[in-house]
């Protein structure tokens, strides 16, 4: 139990260009989102937290403009990337919440993205 | 906020050595505890937990006990194997909040 995917898995795309990914718990309903970005061999950096329903709450020094988020529904979020530029290039990671006793995030396998 | 320190890598070790990852926390309250591994290319997954002091996590031989005396949930295994390569993660905190550490890189040698 407790799986969250992410979709795509990898993705390429022009400078300029906008990406979506999605963020999908598939067993659970998920409340909160969150959406982490990880720099290579570095720790991972909390963007935004999401609610169903609610918007997203972002961390300082994220572009809200840039960086959309939407949390449509109890079991998917999507992270929008607008007019991405090369410096977006990251591994973008979402985790969901399970609030269902254990209450832990559960991380999904990850989006490589890169802007060319 | 909460902080997360941990040593430092890149770890090396040969197959069947004893492994130790420490790890320190700094925080306001009682967090609960976690590490986390996470397989090339792939996200995290969680791996072991604990929500209280004198607690001890434990999955696929790695464990940790949660020291609120010392702050801190050093990771240790017995014997590690070659599959147990990854970078692990030691993260403070809830689900509603996690501050993780900076990560440390584990190679496992045949």
């Amino acid at each position: 139990g407790a799986v969250v995917s992410q979709h795509p898995s990898r993705v390429i795309c022009k400078s300029g260009t906008s990406v979506k990914i999605e963020c999908r718990s598939l067993d659970f309903q998920a409340t909160t989102m969150f959406w982490y970005r990880q720099f290579p061999k570095k720790s991972l950096m909390l963007m935004a937290t999401s609610n169903e329903g609610s918007k997203a709450t972002y961390e300082q020094g994220v572009e809200k403009d840039k960086f959309l988020i939407n949390h449509a529904s109890l079991t998917l979020s999507t992270l929008t990337v607008t007019s991405a530029h090369p410096e977006d290039s990251s591994f973008y990671i979402c985790s969901a919440r399970d609030g269902r006793g254990k209450d832990t995030q559960y991380f999904g396998p990850g989006t490589r993205l890169t802007v060319l | 906020g909460d902080s997360v320190t941990q040593m430092e890598g890149p770890v090396t070790l040969s197959e069947e050595a004893f492994l130790t990852i420490n790890c320190t926390y700094t925080a306001t309250g009682y967090p609960s505890l976690f590490w986390y591994v996470q397989y090339p290319g792939e996200g995290l997954q969680l791996l072991l937990k604990a929500t209280k002091a004198d607690d001890k996590g434990s999955n696929k031989g790695f464990e940790a006990t949660y020291r609120k005396e010392t702050t801190s949930f050093h990771l240790e295994k017995g014997s590690v194997q070659v599959s147990d390569s990854a970078v692990y993660f030691c993260a403070a905190g809830s689900a509603r909040q996690l501050t993780f550490g900076s990560g440390t890189q584990l190679t496992v040698l045949p």
